[in-house]
């Protein structure tokens, strides 16, 4: 079984503030890690994903997340952050049991 | 590839009644999932299906609840009996065969029980 926490359930910040929203991740297995973003009054949908190879992603808005594996951790970041990237964002991990494993979410504001 | 349809969107219904929901995966999707979500907490797995198999099912689902995807296409939840704790957000995903191939989530149907 595996499990995911997101440490802090809201982040509020400035325009263009960098931003960091942790993840930490329990298994006894190897996993692959996803975040994912809902925007107010919408579905999830994929942000970035960890699968293999480089442990730095990044998607094509501006958000990066590193995995490491000894600290079990899948943080998201992201430089300058836009009014736009206010969301909640959630990180998930699934083993080879085919079971996605959802954190409580984070809650990011942007404020002007 | 018009993506995870789910219906209906909202469902508002008295204490006691039965609810199905329906979700349309992806075509060629053959894994379709369950999950619910409730204000302020992630999706919570419920069941999930590979083609027409019921491979896995979560032990906090009640008897109350049941999930069938007859040929492997679409799927439905029915909740009998709801009871107001089961007022959330139901959630329908898909995705392909590979274990690290991501889930597409539908918008999700709102049950309300009075």
């Amino acid at each position: 079984a595996q499990s995911v926490t997101q440490l802090d359930s809201q982040v509020p910040v400035f325009e263009e503030a960098p931003v960091e929203l942790r993840c930490n991740y329990s298994s006894s297995v190897s996993v692959y890690l996803f975040w994912y973003v809902q925007y107010p009054n919408q579905g999830l949908q994929l942000l970035l994903k960890y699968l293999s190879g480089s442990t730095l992603v990044e998607s094509i808005n501006g958000f990066e997340a590193e995995f490491n594996k000894s600290q079990t951790s899948f943080h998201l970041r992201k430089p300058s952050v836009h009014i736009s990237d206010t969301a909640e964002y959630f990180c998930a991990v699934i083993g080879s049991n085919y079971k996605l494993t959802f954190g409580k979410g984070t809650l990011l504001t942007v404020n002007p | 590839d018009t993506g995870v349809s789910q219906d209906p969107r909202h469902k508002i219904t008295k204490r006691g009644q039965n609810v199905t929901f329906r979700c349309d995966p992806i075509s060629e999707h053959n894994r379709l999932y369950w999950y619910r979500q409730t204000l302020g907490q992630g999706p919570e797995f419920l069941t999930y299906f590979q083609n027409e198999a019921q491979l896995e099912k979560s032990r906090l689902l009640s008897d109350r609840f049941s999930a069938e995807r007859p040929k492997g296409s679409f799927s439905t939840l029915e909740i009998q009996r709801t009871e107001q704790g089961d007022s959330a957000m139901y959630l329908c995903a898909s995705g392909d065969q590979g274990v690290n191939s991501p889930l597409h989530f539908g918008n999700g149907t709102r049950l309300t029980v009075t």
